[in-house]
């Protein structure tokens, strides 16, 4: 069973810019949550999404959003990039219920300029 | 907010010796979850608890135990080898539902020969 892939692995861009990141899950996992991991701040939770719709939120300004698809793909943006946006970028898949087994990718890192 | 503490920055430990990584929650907190994170890797589940049982066997020889008493979680593995070089990150379950997860600041798992 193929794993969670996050498309791009790696990304510069230019400060103002917006970014688009992929996450595809498990086959059949229907749950996908990100995550920011960065030096300063650790790991962070930004969002969860369940059949298309958003479970849970974390703390981050609007500029962060998030969707999911009906093949449960998902895809998270950032816009207006600020250079505290570089950071590695954390997807990860589980079933479905309440403290699933989560399943990570290798994340796309993301660096701003 | 439920939270969790990884007062330990880095460990370094010879290879064939134990490890002990300590990780303190807050009142309340569980579900509790081990994660370990290769370099250039995702994160991948060692252990979790959520009830019963205070000692939690998890993958790759590691247990932890949950002590109330202590406010503590803290993970052990008997003979560390030199594969087991990494960061460790101890999470709380956060939310009602879900699988939204606050992670402590990790600690780095540097392993002599």
């Amino acid at each position: 069973k193929a794993g969670v892939t996050q498309t791009p692995r790696y990304l510069i861009k230019t400060r103002g810019q917006q970014v688009t990141l992929s996450c595809s899950p498990i086959s059949g996992h229907r749950s996908v949550s990100w995550y920011q991991q960065t030096p300063g701040q650790g790991l962070q939770f930004l969002f969860e999404y369940f059949s298309e719709t958003q479970r849970n939120k974390g703390n981050f300004p609007g500029r962060f959003s998030g969707r999911q698809f009906s093949n449960s793909r998902s895809e998270m943006n950032v816009s207006t990039l600020e250079l505290g946006d570089s950071a590695l970028y954390l997807c990860a898949s589980s079933l479905a219920g309440n403290w699933d087994e989560q399943y990570f990718g290798p994340g796309t890192r993301l660096t701003v300029t | 907010a439920q939270s969790v503490t990884q007062p330990d920055i880095h460990i370094t430990v010879s290879e064939g010796a134990s490890l002990e990584l300590r990780c303190n929650y807050s009142y309340g907190a569980t579900p509790l979850f081990w994660y370990v994170q290769s370099p250039g890797q995702g994160l991948q589940l060692l252990l979790k608890y959520f009830s019963g049982d205070t000692l939690v066997q998890g993958i790759k020889g590691f247990e932890a135990e949950f002590k109330r008493s202590q406010s503590s979680f803290n993970l052990r593995k008997p003979s560390v080898h030199w594969s087991d070089a990494a960061e460790y990150f101890c999470a709380v379950g956060a939310g009602a539902a879900g699988n939204k997860l606050t992670f402590g600041g990790g600690t780095r798992v540097l392993v002599k020969p």
